[in-house]
C-alpha cells in the first residue's frame, strides 16, 4: 500500500482481556517495527523484524507481548491479560533494509489502546 | 546502557531560527536521526547523519559530531506548522537498523 496501516485507530479493552493490534506495512519493506508512545513522552522500542531473521524482541516488556509477522509481511502485536499500564499509542513503521541505515522509519498512524 | 537527552521545551518566534540538540550515551554508534511528530500525528524522517558535518534539507538542517556524542537539528525560517516534537534517535547497532529514540523537544512557534 501506499502507507503503513494499522488497525484498529483505536481500541478499549477491560483490564485482563487479550487485544491484537495489526499493522500492514508498505510493500517491498523487509523491516517492520513496533513501537510504544505513552502520552508526551518518547517512542520506547518493542520488537524488530527483518527479513526472514529471527526478531529482534529485546524491547518487549513482559512476556505477556508477543509478536508475529507473517509472510515477511502484515505484522500482529498481541497483549495478554492487559493491564492498565499497557495503556498508549502502540506505533508500527516499516523500512527498506539498508547497511547504512539512511532510510528512515515510515510510521502507521498508531493504535491508541486504553485499558480500563 | 542507552541514553539520549534533549531539552523538553523550546520556544521561538516565526522567522526566527532554532537549534535543538541531542546528546547520546550508546553501546554502538552508527548514525543519528530526527523525526518530527504533529499532536496526535504519527512521527515522519526529517534527517539521517553518518559522517560528522552538517546536512541540509531546505529549511531544515542536521549536525553530527561523533567525537562529542552530539547532533543537532537547525530549523530555519520558521512557520507555525513547525510547531511539533522533534526526535533524535541513534541507531547503536551495525547489523540491524534498530533505533533507539529521543524523549523529544516540544518546539512552540509564536507569531
Amino acid at each position: 500500500g501506499a502507507g503503513v496501516s494499522q488497525s484498529p485507530s483505536n481500541k478499549v479493552t477491560e483490564k485482563g482481556k487479550d487485544v491484537e493490534l495489526r499493522c500492514d506495512p508498505i510493500s517491498g519493506h523487509t523491516a517492520l517495527y513496533w513501537y510504544r508512545q505513552s502520552l508526551g513522552q518518547g517512542l520506547e522500542f518493542l520488537i524488530y523484524f527483518q527479513g526472514n531473521s529471527a526478531p529482534d524482541k529485546s524491547g518487549l516488556p513482559s512476556d505477556r507481548f508477543s509478536a508475529e509477522r507473517t509472510g515477511g509481511s502484515v505484522s500482529t502485536l498481541t497483549i495478554q491479560r492487559t493491564q492498565q499500564e499497557d495503556s498508549a499509542v502502540y506505533l508500527c513503521a516499516s523500512s527498506l533494509a539498508s547497511r547504512r541505515g539512511d532510510y528512515g522509519y515510515t510510521f502507521g498512524s498508531g493504535t491508541r489502546l486504553t485499558v480500563v | 546502557g542507552q541514553s539520549l537527552e534533549q531539552p523538553s521545551e523550546v520556544t521561538a518566534v516565526e522567522g526566527a531560527i532554532v537549534q535543538i540538540n541531542c546528546t547520546y550515551q550508546t553501546s554502538g554508534f552508527y548514525g543519528l536521526s530526527w523525526y518530527q511528530q504533529h499532536d496526535g500525528g504519527a512521527p515522519t524522517f526529517l534527517s539521517y547523519n553518518a559522517l560528522d558535518g552538517l546536512e541540509e534539507t531546505g529549511r531544515f538542517s542536521s549536525f553530527l559530531s561523533r567525537s562529542d556524542s552530539y547532533g543537532y537539528l537547525l530549523l530555519q525560517e520558521l512557520q507555525m506548522k513547525d510547531s511539533a516534537s522533534y526526535f533524535c534517535a541513534v541507531r547503536d547497532k551495525g547489523y540491524g537498523q534498530n533505533f533507539v529514540f529521543g524523549p523529544g523537544t516540544r518546539l512552540s512557534v509564536l507569531p
